[in-house]
Protein backbone atom coordinates (compact mmCIF):
# COMPACT_ATOMS: atom_id res chain seq x y z
CA UNK A 1 0.00 0.00 0.00
CA UNK A 2 1.17 3.50 -1.17
CA UNK A 3 2.24 5.44 2.27
CA UNK A 4 1.59 8.78 0.52
CA UNK A 5 -1.26 9.15 -1.70
CA UNK A 6 -1.80 12.11 -3.80
CA UNK A 7 -5.12 11.76 -6.12
CA UNK A 8 -4.51 15.13 -8.21
CA UNK A 9 -1.77 14.94 -10.87
CA UNK A 10 -3.03 18.17 -11.88
CA UNK A 11 -4.56 20.73 -10.59
CA UNK A 12 -5.69 24.42 -12.30
CA UNK A 13 -6.10 27.33 -10.70
CA UNK A 14 -6.68 31.41 -11.00
CA UNK A 15 -4.34 33.70 -10.02
CA UNK A 16 -5.17 35.32 -6.62
CA UNK A 17 -7.49 32.43 -5.41
CA UNK A 18 -6.67 29.61 -3.36
CA UNK A 19 -6.00 26.35 -3.58
CA UNK A 20 -6.04 23.13 -2.36
CA UNK A 21 -3.65 20.42 -2.65
CA UNK A 22 -4.14 16.74 -1.25
CA UNK A 23 -2.41 14.41 0.46
CA UNK A 24 -3.44 11.60 2.50
CA UNK A 25 -1.07 9.31 3.85
CA UNK A 26 -1.01 5.71 6.37
CA UNK A 27 1.36 5.10 8.80
CA UNK A 28 0.96 2.91 12.58
CA UNK A 29 3.56 5.15 13.87
CA UNK A 30 2.37 8.23 16.60
CA UNK A 31 5.29 9.95 15.99
CA UNK A 32 5.81 11.08 12.32
CA UNK A 33 6.09 14.46 10.34
CA UNK A 34 4.90 15.66 6.67
CA UNK A 35 6.37 17.58 4.78
CA UNK A 36 5.29 19.22 1.75
CA UNK A 37 8.34 20.65 -1.23
CA UNK A 38 7.82 22.02 -4.21
CA UNK A 39 9.42 21.27 -7.36
CA UNK A 40 9.70 24.52 -10.31
CA UNK A 41 10.33 23.96 -13.72
CA UNK A 42 13.86 24.49 -13.41
CA UNK A 43 14.00 21.13 -11.27
CA UNK A 44 15.26 21.97 -7.67
CA UNK A 45 13.13 20.64 -4.71
CA UNK A 46 12.30 23.67 -2.26
CA UNK A 47 11.28 22.63 1.55
CA UNK A 48 7.71 24.74 2.25
CA UNK A 49 6.07 23.81 5.13
CA UNK A 50 6.42 20.83 8.31
CA UNK A 51 3.67 19.64 10.29
CA UNK A 52 4.33 17.56 13.48
CA UNK A 53 2.24 14.57 14.21
CA UNK A 54 1.47 15.81 17.98
CA UNK A 55 1.53 19.83 16.64
CA UNK A 56 -1.51 21.18 18.13
CA UNK A 57 -1.81 24.11 15.53
CA UNK A 58 -1.89 23.63 12.16
CA UNK A 59 1.60 24.94 10.43
CA UNK A 60 1.63 28.10 8.42
CA UNK A 61 4.43 29.55 6.77
CA UNK A 62 3.35 32.88 4.79
CA UNK A 63 0.74 31.87 1.74
CA UNK A 64 1.21 28.28 2.92
CA UNK A 65 -0.75 26.26 5.43
CA UNK A 66 -1.16 22.70 6.01
CA UNK A 67 -4.32 21.42 7.08
CA UNK A 68 -4.02 18.49 9.05
CA UNK A 69 -6.85 16.28 9.67
CA UNK A 70 -5.33 13.51 11.95
CA UNK A 71 -8.27 10.88 12.39
CA UNK A 72 -8.65 11.25 8.20
CA UNK A 73 -5.06 11.12 7.48
CA UNK A 74 -5.10 13.79 5.76
CA UNK A 75 -2.11 16.48 5.36
CA UNK A 76 -3.78 19.12 2.48
CA UNK A 77 -1.50 21.97 1.36
CA UNK A 78 -3.58 25.01 1.27
CA UNK A 79 -2.10 27.98 -1.07
CA UNK A 80 -3.58 31.17 -0.37
CA UNK A 81 -3.34 34.11 -3.16
CA UNK A 82 -1.50 32.25 -6.10
CA UNK A 83 1.10 33.76 -8.10
CA UNK A 84 2.19 32.48 -11.44
CA UNK A 85 4.95 31.55 -9.77
CA UNK A 86 3.43 29.52 -7.81
CA UNK A 87 3.00 26.85 -10.80
CA UNK A 88 5.56 24.08 -10.23
CA UNK A 89 4.79 20.34 -9.25
CA UNK A 90 4.08 19.90 -5.63
CA UNK A 91 5.13 16.83 -3.37
CA UNK A 92 3.89 16.00 -0.49
CA UNK A 93 6.23 13.37 2.03
CA UNK A 94 6.23 11.58 5.21
CA UNK A 95 8.62 10.78 8.37
CA UNK A 96 8.02 8.08 10.11
CA UNK A 97 9.46 7.94 13.77
CA UNK A 98 10.54 10.12 15.86
CA UNK A 99 11.97 13.85 14.15
CA UNK A 100 15.41 13.32 16.72
CA UNK A 101 15.71 9.89 15.60
CA UNK A 102 18.50 8.87 13.22
CA UNK A 103 16.64 6.70 10.78
CA UNK A 104 15.28 9.70 9.82
CA UNK A 105 13.86 9.11 6.28
CA UNK A 106 10.84 10.55 3.92
CA UNK A 107 8.61 8.38 1.86
CA UNK A 108 7.09 10.74 -1.19
CA UNK A 109 4.24 10.85 -3.08
CA UNK A 110 3.53 11.07 -6.58
CA UNK A 111 3.32 14.58 -6.69
CA UNK A 112 0.68 17.13 -8.05
CA UNK A 113 0.99 19.61 -10.79
CA UNK A 114 -0.12 23.20 -10.35
CA UNK A 115 -0.58 25.46 -13.03
CA UNK A 116 -1.73 29.06 -12.05
CA UNK A 117 -3.59 31.35 -14.69
CA UNK A 118 -3.28 34.54 -15.23
CA UNK B 1 27.35 28.93 1.97
CA UNK B 2 26.68 26.79 -1.28
CA UNK B 3 24.11 25.00 0.65
CA UNK B 4 23.90 21.32 -1.30
CA UNK B 5 26.70 20.91 -4.55
CA UNK B 6 25.96 17.88 -6.87
CA UNK B 7 28.28 17.23 -9.61
CA UNK B 8 28.18 17.13 -12.48
CA UNK B 9 24.75 18.49 -13.57
CA UNK B 10 24.38 15.87 -16.59
CA UNK B 11 25.87 12.97 -17.75
CA UNK B 12 25.67 9.98 -20.39
CA UNK B 13 26.44 7.18 -19.64
CA UNK B 14 26.96 3.79 -21.88
CA UNK B 15 25.09 0.58 -20.71
CA UNK B 16 28.38 -0.99 -18.48
CA UNK B 17 30.49 2.62 -17.85
CA UNK B 18 30.52 3.10 -14.41
CA UNK B 19 30.48 6.80 -12.34
CA UNK B 20 30.36 8.42 -9.70
CA UNK B 21 28.06 11.49 -8.13
CA UNK B 22 29.25 13.86 -6.21
CA UNK B 23 27.56 15.14 -3.00
CA UNK B 24 28.85 18.14 -0.82
CA UNK B 25 26.90 20.25 1.52
CA UNK B 26 28.49 23.02 3.72
CA UNK B 27 25.97 23.53 6.25
CA UNK B 28 27.46 20.44 8.77
CA UNK B 29 24.52 18.49 8.44
CA UNK B 30 24.62 15.11 9.86
CA UNK B 31 22.49 13.56 8.00
CA UNK B 32 22.96 13.02 3.69
CA UNK B 33 20.74 10.85 1.35
CA UNK B 34 20.53 9.94 -2.30
CA UNK B 35 17.13 10.04 -4.04
CA UNK B 36 16.20 9.05 -7.87
CA UNK B 37 13.35 11.05 -9.64
CA UNK B 38 11.75 9.01 -11.92
CA UNK B 39 8.44 10.72 -13.86
CA UNK B 40 5.13 10.02 -12.17
CA UNK B 41 6.58 7.73 -9.48
CA UNK B 42 8.05 10.87 -6.85
CA UNK B 43 11.25 10.41 -5.45
CA UNK B 44 12.90 7.42 -3.99
CA UNK B 45 15.26 7.17 -1.54
CA UNK B 46 18.44 4.67 -2.58
CA UNK B 47 20.71 5.16 0.70
CA UNK B 48 21.24 7.19 2.91
CA UNK B 49 23.88 7.93 5.84
CA UNK B 50 22.16 9.19 9.18
CA UNK B 51 26.03 10.42 10.33
CA UNK B 52 29.80 10.30 9.89
CA UNK B 53 30.87 6.57 9.44
CA UNK B 54 27.19 4.89 8.82
CA UNK B 55 25.02 4.37 5.40
CA UNK B 56 21.95 2.49 5.25
CA UNK B 57 19.44 1.52 2.56
CA UNK B 58 16.88 2.86 1.08
CA UNK B 59 13.95 1.79 -0.84
CA UNK B 60 15.86 0.71 -4.06
CA UNK B 61 19.25 0.79 -3.36
CA UNK B 62 20.32 -1.98 -6.01
CA UNK B 63 22.85 -0.98 -8.68
CA UNK B 64 24.47 1.57 -6.44
CA UNK B 65 27.05 1.90 -3.17
CA UNK B 66 27.60 4.87 -1.48
CA UNK B 67 30.49 6.49 0.74
CA UNK B 68 30.56 8.84 3.02
CA UNK B 69 34.04 10.25 2.74
CA UNK B 70 33.90 13.22 5.72
CA UNK B 71 30.54 15.58 6.95
CA UNK B 72 30.26 17.15 4.34
CA UNK B 73 30.28 14.35 1.20
CA UNK B 74 28.46 11.79 0.77
CA UNK B 75 28.83 9.93 -2.50
CA UNK B 76 26.56 7.20 -5.32
CA UNK B 77 28.65 5.04 -7.43
CA UNK B 78 27.17 3.03 -10.76
CA UNK B 79 29.36 0.17 -10.60
CA UNK B 80 27.80 -1.00 -13.90
CA UNK B 81 25.28 1.47 -15.49
CA UNK B 82 21.99 0.09 -17.26
CA UNK B 83 18.97 1.76 -18.78
CA UNK B 84 17.03 1.75 -16.22
CA UNK B 85 19.08 3.88 -13.92
CA UNK B 86 18.24 6.55 -16.20
CA UNK B 87 16.80 9.34 -14.07
CA UNK B 88 17.11 12.74 -12.16
CA UNK B 89 19.45 12.04 -8.89
CA UNK B 90 18.79 13.97 -5.86
CA UNK B 91 21.37 14.45 -2.47
CA UNK B 92 19.90 16.02 0.34
CA UNK B 93 20.61 17.09 3.86
CA UNK B 94 19.69 17.37 7.30
CA UNK B 95 21.09 18.80 10.48
CA UNK B 96 19.08 16.94 13.80
CA UNK B 97 17.65 20.05 14.54
CA UNK B 98 15.92 21.10 11.14
CA UNK B 99 12.65 19.27 9.99
CA UNK B 100 13.57 19.89 6.72
CA UNK B 101 15.75 18.08 4.17
CA UNK B 102 17.38 20.29 1.98
CA UNK B 103 18.45 19.40 -1.66
CA UNK B 104 20.81 20.00 -4.19
CA UNK B 105 20.27 21.11 -7.61
CA UNK B 106 20.25 17.06 -9.01
CA UNK B 107 22.03 15.63 -11.90
CA UNK B 108 20.81 14.68 -14.76
CA UNK B 109 21.56 10.94 -15.79
CA UNK B 110 20.83 9.29 -19.20
CA UNK B 111 22.04 5.47 -19.96
CA UNK B 112 21.94 4.37 -23.56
Amino acid sequence: AQKITQTQPGMFVQEKEAVTLDCTYDTSDQSYGLFWYKQPSSGEMIFLIYQGSYDEQNATEGRYSLNFQKARKSANLVISASQLGDSAMYFCAMREGASGGSNYKLTFGKGTLLTVNP
Amino acid sequence: NAGVTQTPKFQVLKTGQSMTLQCAQDMNHNSMYWYRQDPGMGLRLIYYSASEGTTDKGEVPNGYNVSRLNKREFSLRLESAAPSQTSVYFCASRDSLLRGQYFGPGTRLTVT
